[in-house]
């Protein structure tokens, strides 16, 4: 199975900032890369797929880069509304396999 | 309203059986293949089994095969999810989803039921 590890596992931040979180896949995953957010009590939304490309409805201060093993998922300005957990997610090969969740919280 | 609404789950021994269902609403069901996938606060986001939009290809992770059943209904949008001889490490919420083949992605949840398996 492809491991998939994100970094930081939680950050504080404040309304405003630019936030970054890491995604290191154990193999090469081509462009199958996706990233999930989710928020108390609710289900994973997909915000991006395809490394870089923005579910519909998603603002635009979301962005998503990398390529191989290694991607990023960037907030420009983070939002009151984007403190949740984020996941990203490979579906390069079965079984598709979850990083374990960076939670952004408040500063 | 595109719409996932799972249901079934709930307290069960262990060893014993539940079943859950998925009900889709507001998209064209049998467009997707359908998955199951829990959550755990230990394991976080687990992948568990997945369908074809004609059930011709089933999958399961390793963890649950020989133990769950997935099966759909296209004529009644339903998914569901048989599991038998239920462990404790089954605990979990479960969400059921639909996998979108052009983007290679979940992207459409329901809002989970949760399964506890304790005596």
């Amino acid at each position: 199975d492809i491991q998939m590890t994100q970094s930081p596992s939680s950050l504080s931040a404040s309304v405003g900032d630019r936030v970054t979180i890491t995604c290191r896949a154990s193999q090469p995953i081509s462009s199958y890369l996706n990233w999930y957010q989710q928020k108390p009590g609710k289900a994973p939304n997909l915000l991006i797929y395809a490394i870089s490309s923005l579910q519909s409805g998603v603002p635009s201060r979301f962005s998503g880069s990398g390529s191989g093993t290694d991607f990023t998922l960037t907030i420009s300005s983070l939002q009151p509304e984007d403190f949740a957990t984020y996941y990203c997610q490979q579906s390069y090969s079965a079984p598709r396999t979850f990083g374990q969740g960076t939670k952004v919280e408040i500063k | 309203e595109v719409q996932l609404v799972e249901s079934g789950g709930g307290l069960v021994q262990p060893g014993r059986s539940l079943r859950l269902s998925c009900a889709a609403s507001g998209f064209t069901f049998d467009d997707y293949a359908m998955h199951w996938v829990r959550q755990t606060p230990e394991k976080g986001l687990e992948w568990v089994s997945g369908i074809s939009w004609n059930s011709i290809s089933i999958v399961y992770a390793d963890s649950v095969k020989g133990r769950f059943t997935i099966s759909r209904d296209n004529a009644k949008n339903s998914l569901y999810l048989q599991m038998n001889s239920l462990r404790p490490e089954d605990t979990a919420f479960y969400y059921c989803a639909s996998y979108n083949d052009l983007l290679r992605a979940f992207h459409i949840w329901g809002q989970g039921t949760m399964v506890t398996v304790s005596s």
